[in-house]
């Protein structure tokens, strides 16, 4: 999961296996969760994002689960393929008053697929 | 690349000086954001923009300033660089704002001396 520090945490993986991206979260009034990935050079893109009141999600080759009870939240990427190599963040967006719609990011997660 | 760009790419400067970088999109999203990158930190927003002369702070606010006279452009100020300014800057644009989905610029290195 997401910690504190300069050191992100990694996950390394076989091509054709499953990843878990773990992340824990702050804020009990944030209405939706989002991934987003960044590539080596770029800026960060969007994956997937999943209302507070929903517990999964599904996307192409993406799952994003939602545990409010212990403020956890996870990306499942099937087959991970060697294009799948990024940081990914998980953000949690604003749900009210003047500060609705920002995002606050966490740290990023280093994953890494090995051919 | 949702018709984001962000001018320069690639900056160094000393410290004490004024430095402006810009933020040019060209789908007319109504908000744009402004984030620093670093290790350890991951994207802290700094200020953002929810229309024309429209802006407001965000976390990391002190030592920034920001203008939006038109629609396409969103300039991100350092009155005066520190060492500690020294960061990637990413732009972000979205259209709507209940949306979840930033389209973010290429970013800018800023390295401050």
């Amino acid at each position: 999961g997401e910690s504190v520090g300069l050191h992100l945490p990694t996950l390394s993986v076989q091509e054709g296996d499953n990843s878990i991206i773990n992340c824990a979260y702050s804020n009990s009034a944030s209405d939706y969760f989002i991934w987003y990935k960044q590539e080596s050079g770029k800026g960060p893109q969007f994956i997937i994002d999943i209302r507070s009141n929903m517990d999964k999600r599904q996307g192409q080759r993406v799952t994003v689960l939602l545990n409010k009870t212990v403020k956890h939240l996870s990306l499942q990427i099937a087959a991970t393929q060697p294009g799948d190599s990024a940081v990914y963040f998980c953000a949690e967006r604003n749900a009210g008053g003047t500060s609705y719609g920002k995002l606050t990011f966490g740290q990023g997660t280093i994953l890494t697929v090995h051919p | 690349d949702a018709g984001i760009t962000q001018s320069p790419r690639h900056k160094v400067t000393e410290t004490g000086t004024p430095v402006t970088l810009r933020c040019h999109q060209t789908e007319n999203h109504r908000y744009m954001y402004w984030y620093r990158q670093d290790p350890g930190h991951g994207l802290r927003l700094i200020h953002y923009s929810y229309g024309v002369k429209d802006t407001d702070k965000g976390e990391v606010s002190d030592g920034y300033s920001v203008s939006r006279s038109k629609t396409e452009d969103f300039l991100l100020t350092l009155e005066s660089a520190t060492s500690s300014q020294t960061s990637v800057y990413f732009c972000a644009i979205k259209s709507g704002r209940g949306d979840n989905e930033q389209f973010f610029g290429p970013g800018t290195r800023l390295t401050v001396l």
